[in-house]
């Protein structure tokens, strides 16, 4: 079965370091999400993709967050400098194009910043 | 922005009890989802609602996406073990973003 699949599982780095994770989407699947789940929250969207072309960041914290899907695929988010509070579960997403169409979690990245 | 609110926050039942949960809105939503979520792994979609008043069913799990447009339920019946975890509902109002609640925590006593 087809899943959306992210690496690292687990990341602990100490805080001003930078830090990326990566996030390789269903098959076919055009929209790509990056959540952000802090313990004891609901995910919270970071930034969405459509192919190669970001279409929200609104919720981005642009001074340090960054990410990219150079070739419309795979996507890497990255935070630099990392800071204690950056400690979170970060989740990427896919989905096809078009109405109705829900988007699959990956396992995600637990991010421990010390 | 909008809020999503969960209830309950956490529930203890025996296996075997029906569980009920539900979310409301302060904004209007025209889909509704609902997710579970086991420690340490992604959210898996459990039931999608698209239409006011739409009843759904996933084997023991029902959701309804309320008349109101503004709340939704759903419904475990005859719980088991492995239906430990935190369930989710999320609502989207048109193509903006979807819209998370807190969660509730289950935990399931054999």
């Amino acid at each position: 079965e087809a899943e959306v699949a992210q690496s690292p599982r687990y990341k602990i780095t100490e805080k001003s370091q930078a830090v990326a994770f990566w996030c390789d989407p269903i098959s076919g699947h055009a929209t790509l999400y990056w959540y952000r789940q802090i313990l004891g929250q609901g995910p919270e969207l970071l930034v969405q993709f459509q192919d190669e072309s970001v279409v929200d960041d609104s919720q981005l914290p642009k001074d340090r967050f960054s990410a990219e899907r150079l070739k419309g695929v795979d996507s890497t988010l990255k935070i630099q400098p990392a800071e204690l509070g950056d400690s979170a579960m970060y989740l990427c997403a896919s989905s096809r194009q078009g109405l109705n169409t829900e988007a699959f979690f990956g396992q995600g990245t637990r991010l421990t910043v010390v | 922005g909008q809020q999503l609110n969960q209830s309950p926050q956490s529930m203890f039942i025996q296996e075997g009890e029906d569980v009920s949960m539900n979310c409301t809105s302060s904004s209007i939503f025209n889909t509704w989802l609902w997710y579970k979520q086991d420690p340490g792994e992604g959210p898996v979609l459990l039931i999608a609602l698209y239409k006011a008043g739409e009843l759904t069913s996933n084997g023991r799990l029902t959701a309804q996406f309320g008349i109101t447009r503004k709340d939704s339920f759903l419904n475990i019946s005859a719980s088991i073990p492995s239906d430990v975890g935190i369930y989710f509902c999320a609502g989207r109002r048109g193509s903006e973003k979807l819209v998370f609640g807190k969660g509730t925590k289950l935990t399931v006593n054999p």
